[in-house]
């Protein structure tokens, strides 16, 4: 009864290292998000993928790049590690859009980037 | 552009009574919203979700009301406990076929 998992939880990076999260889900999901969480600002879509082998830019795209090859597998990678990338970020997962479904999210994976 | 507002302060209620959260929205007319908890170091768990067309959705101790005149949702939690603490976020969609859009969530603390 895994849902979404998220590798890996914490990480440290410095300024202009690279970095690949990876989220996996086995619900048979469709469709897989990355968000991004800072403080009083809410949840905000990175990247979101509609089924395996696609993805689509969401609000804050830039400085991220995403890959979903496989259908359980989502991942996001950072090619430059910027301190602005410093957050907590949460993928999630959903049967159909997020607007009229439930969406099942990962435990979260906290990044600092110094 | 839109926003979606929620009370940044922490709400403290005692337990036993009955939490009410607000979510305000403008320049927005969304047909769907959500409400998530969030506790700290884990990722939103959904609760409710509710359409337009709908005023008011329960779900045991939970009731969500969806006013559009007013731009507003109240998230309520009634005979709270303390197990109630945590972070609720509310999130909205135009419609069911757009990605949701989340507020920044107040964190509600309920003492025994």
């Amino acid at each position: 009864n895994a849902g979404v998992t998220q590798t890996p939880k914490f990480r440290v990076l410095k300024t202009g290292q690279s970095m690949t999260l990876l989220c996996a889900q086995d619900m048979n999901h469709e469709y897989m998000y990355w968000y991004r969480q800072d403080p009083g600002m809410g949840l905000r879509l990175i990247h979101y993928s509609v089924g395996e082998g696609t993805t689509a830019k969401g609000e804050v795209p830039d400085g991220y790049n995403v890959s979903r090859l496989k259908k359980q597998n989502f991942l996001l990678g950072l090619e430059s590690a910027a301190p602005s990338q410093t957050s907590v970020y949460f993928c999630a997962s959903s049967h159909d859009r997020t607007g009229g479904t439930e969406a099942f999210f990962g435990q979260g994976t906290r990044l600092t980037v110094v | 552009s839109q926003k979606i507002e929620q009370n940044s302060e922490a709400l403290n209620i005692q337990e036993g009574k009955t939490a009410t959260l607000t979510c305000n929205y403008t320049n927005y007319s969304p047909a769907y919203l959500q409400w998530y908890r969030q506790d700290p170091g884990r990722g939103p768990v959904f609760l409710l979700l509710i359409r337009e067309n709908e005023k008011e959705k329960r779900k045991e101790r939970l009731k969500v009301t969806f006013d559009t005149t007013l731009k507003q949702s109240l998230f309520h939690i009634t005979a709270s406990q303390p197990a109630d603490s945590a972070t609720y976020l509310c999130a909205m969609a135009h419609n069911a076929g757009n990605m949701l859009t989340f507020g920044g969530g107040t964190r509600l603390m309920v003492k025994p």
